[in-house]
This record gives structure tokens, C-alpha cells and sequence, in this order.
């Protein structure tokens, strides 16, 4: 059975600090690895995608690395602004569906 | 456009209304879904359409029942809901293909559902 699993659950941070969110999956034949933003109450916005055959992505301040023969995935945010506080959630792809984590609650202080 | 829209954007009922939700996308998308999501919780998939087929049903209750009248467009009908449905429902769409095999997926904004 597919599973994904996202720590920490929450994070606090001052603004301006580097962060890092982890993501680790159990189904080696993953097709890709998505992550997403979401507001309170909101959809989920998709921030990075990351195919099996690569290893990161980046956008911005956003750079997202798969490694497969681990099972994990990373987000580095740097610079963190107030205005990143969302849920970030990060999605295995295999077997034709999504499996999602539960989410990191990110807040960044002012 | 590069979006998916939805309506209404919530939507209050009793348990004996019949009513409906709405989706479109004009990406070309052949891949369109429904999520279930409940407060701190991740979504849950409920119903994929590919190419306007039904291709996954999560073994969703009979009271939730999908309609894909062509590529654009997908619908979730209600019946006799129960305020356990109480949820934001998300709908999403993908490119050529189903999201679990390598294609991005992008959501809508969603549409808050009250059972009374």
C-alpha cells in the first residue's frame, strides 16, 4: 500500500530564515512527485512537479529533489516570507492515482 | 486560461435537498477529478474521469453521483446527504493523462458544503 508521510506536522519560523519540509514515500515505482500550497479553506495550488526521471526543480524560491532510491523528497524555501504560511502538501504519483501526505502547517513570524 | 473553476463557491442543504456542483476547466484536460476534504486533513479522491469515462470510484456512497457531460466540464450530484458530508470538495483536472502517472494536476478553488 501506497503511503506518504510529511514532517514536521508544523513549523514555526521567523521571516527570512531557510527552511527545509520532508516528504517520504514507500512506493519505489513512483511516477512523480508533486507538491502544493494550500490556504486555509482554499484549493491547492501545485508549486513544483518533479517526473521520476529527474532529481529536482526549482521556481523561484522553491527548489523541490527527488530521491527515489531513498523514498524521500524535499522543499527548500529560502528567504521565507510571511506570506508563504500555508499547508504544504506533497503527492506521490503511482498506480494511476494521487496518494497525498497529511501536510506541513508552515507559519513565518514577521 | 490556466485555471479550474468551480460553483457554487458553498452551499448549504438539508438532508432530503437534491443539488449539484459544477466544474470546468478550458485547458484540455482529459483527466478530471473529485476530492473530498475535511477540516486538517489531506483531500480524499473520490471519483477520476479519463477521456470522459469513469476510470476510479473510491467506493464513494450511492447519495454522491458524477456526471462528465464532455471534456470541459464535471459535475457532482447530491441526494439525501448527511451532515457527515459536510467537507470542501475539490474538483482537479490533468493533461492527456491521469495525475498518478506523471501528469501535473491542478485544483480548483473548491466549494464549501454544509449538511444541515
Amino acid at each position: 500500500k501506497q503511503e506518504v508521510t510529511q514532517i514536521p506536522a508544523a513549523l514555526s519560523v521567523p521571516e527570512g530564515e531557510n527552511l527545509v519540509l520532508n516528504c517520504s514515500f514507500t512506493d519505489s515505482a513512483i511516477y512523480n512527485l508533486q507538491w502544493f500550497r494550500q490556504d486555509p479553506g482554499k484549493g491547492l495550488t501545485s508549486l513544483l512537479l518533479i517526473q521520476s526521471s529527474q532529481r529536482e526543480q526549482t521556481s523561484g524560491r522553491l527548489n523541490a529533489s527527488l530521491d527515489k532510491s531513498s523514498g524521500r523528497s524535499t522543499l527548500y524555501i529560502a528567504a521565507s516570507q510571511p506570506g508563504d504560511s500555508a499547508t504544504y502538501l506533497c503527492t506521490q504519483g503511482g498506480s494511476e492515482k494521487l496518494v497525498f501526505g497529511k501536510g506541513t502547517k508552515l507559519t513565518v513570524n514577521p | 486560461d490556466t485555471e479550474v473553476t468551480q460553483t457554487p463557491k458553498h452551499l448549504v442543504m438539508g438532508m432530503t435537498n437534491k443539488k449539484s456542483l459544477k466544474c470546468e476547466q478550458h485547458m484540455g484536460h482529459r483527466a478530471m477529478y473529485w476530492y473530498k476534504q475535511k477540516a486538517k486533513k489531506p483531500p480524499e479522491l473520490m471519483f477520476v474521469y479519463s477521456y470522459e469515462k469513469l476510470s476510479i470510484n473510491e467506493s464513494v456512497p450511492s447519495r454522491f453521483s458524477p456526471e462528465c457531460p464532455n471534456s470541459s466540464l464535471l459535475n457532482l450530484h447530491l441526494h439525501a446527504l448527511q451532515p457527515e458530508d459536510s467537507a470542501l470538495y475539490l474538483c482537479a483536472s490533468s493533461r492527456g493523462g491521469l495525475a498518478g502517472l506523471g501528469n501535473e494536476q491542478f485544483f480548483g478553488p473548491g466549494t464549501r458544503l454544509t449538511v444541515l
